[in-house]
């Protein structure tokens, strides 16, 4: 089945530590795109992806970082400079980079604490 | 003031009742518009989306869309149990390098009493 599979599902950091949270989909989108809620909140976008080789930071990019150089993978890297990254992670895609009314397909999540 | 806010909530309706959620947005560029239903621990799913003006049915669930006054609505008719959970709006800016961007309100929980 297509969909967008997320991994790890629960993942603990520790201080100090950089940690990648995996994003692969094989619905042949052309956008990605990483979300973090933190608990009662929205959603806000932290990076994405239009088109391989290429990303851009969203509205909270500080202490993360990001690489597409598959169209099917948009790994996401939580550095030891965010400070606070216990949260419920996002992977998403949208079929078609150029579109306006996309539909917003999401991964399963991923939930990373800091022990 | 957020791009996207929703009523705070939480909402309680009685099962069988109406459930209104509404959504305010500030920018009038804006031009696609998105209803996320979010049970607890799990990811957001798509329940309606709507682009022009007026209301969009779908079974229990109507979108109201008024551009003019920047608002956008989710009535959920015949309430059930199973319709507990957050509900998100969720804004599109338009096309061109933010195509596909969406900006999101922080939700409002519902839930429904049997």
């Amino acid at each position: 089945d297509g969909g967008i599979t997320q991994s790890p599902k629960y993942l603990f950091r520790k201080e100090g530590q950089n940690v990648t949270l995996s994003c692969e989909q094989n619905l042949n989108h052309d956008a990605m795109y990483w979300y973090r809620q933190d608990p009662g909140q929205g959603l806000r976008l932290i990076y994405y992806s239009q088109i391989v080789n290429d990303f851009q930071k969203g509205d909270i990019a500080e202490g993360y970082s990001v690489s597409r150089e598959k169209k099917e993978s948009f790994p996401l890297t939580v550095t030891s400079a965010q400070k606070n990254p216990t949260a419920f992670y996002l992977c998403a895609s949208t079929p078609d980079r150029r579109a306006s009314g996309n539909t917003i397909y999401f991964g399963e999540g991923s939930w990373l604490t800091v022990v | 003031q957020k791009e996207v806010e929703q009523n705070s909530g939480p909402l309680s309706v009685p099962e069988g009742a109406i459930a209104s959620l509404n959504c305010t947005y500030s920018d009038r560029g804006s031009q696609s518009f998105f209803w996320y239903r979010q049970y607890s621990g799990k990811s957001p799913e798509l329940i309606m989306f709507i682009y022009s003006n007026g209301d969009k049915e779908d079974g229990r669930f109507t979108a109201q869309l008024n551009k003019a006054s920047q608002y956008v609505s989710l009535l959920i008719r015949d309430s059930q149990p199973s319709d507990s959970a957050t509900y998100l709006c969720a804004v599109n800016m338009g096309g061109g390098t933010n195509a596909g961007k969406s900006t999101f309100g922080d939700g409002t929980t519902l839930t429904v009493k049997p």
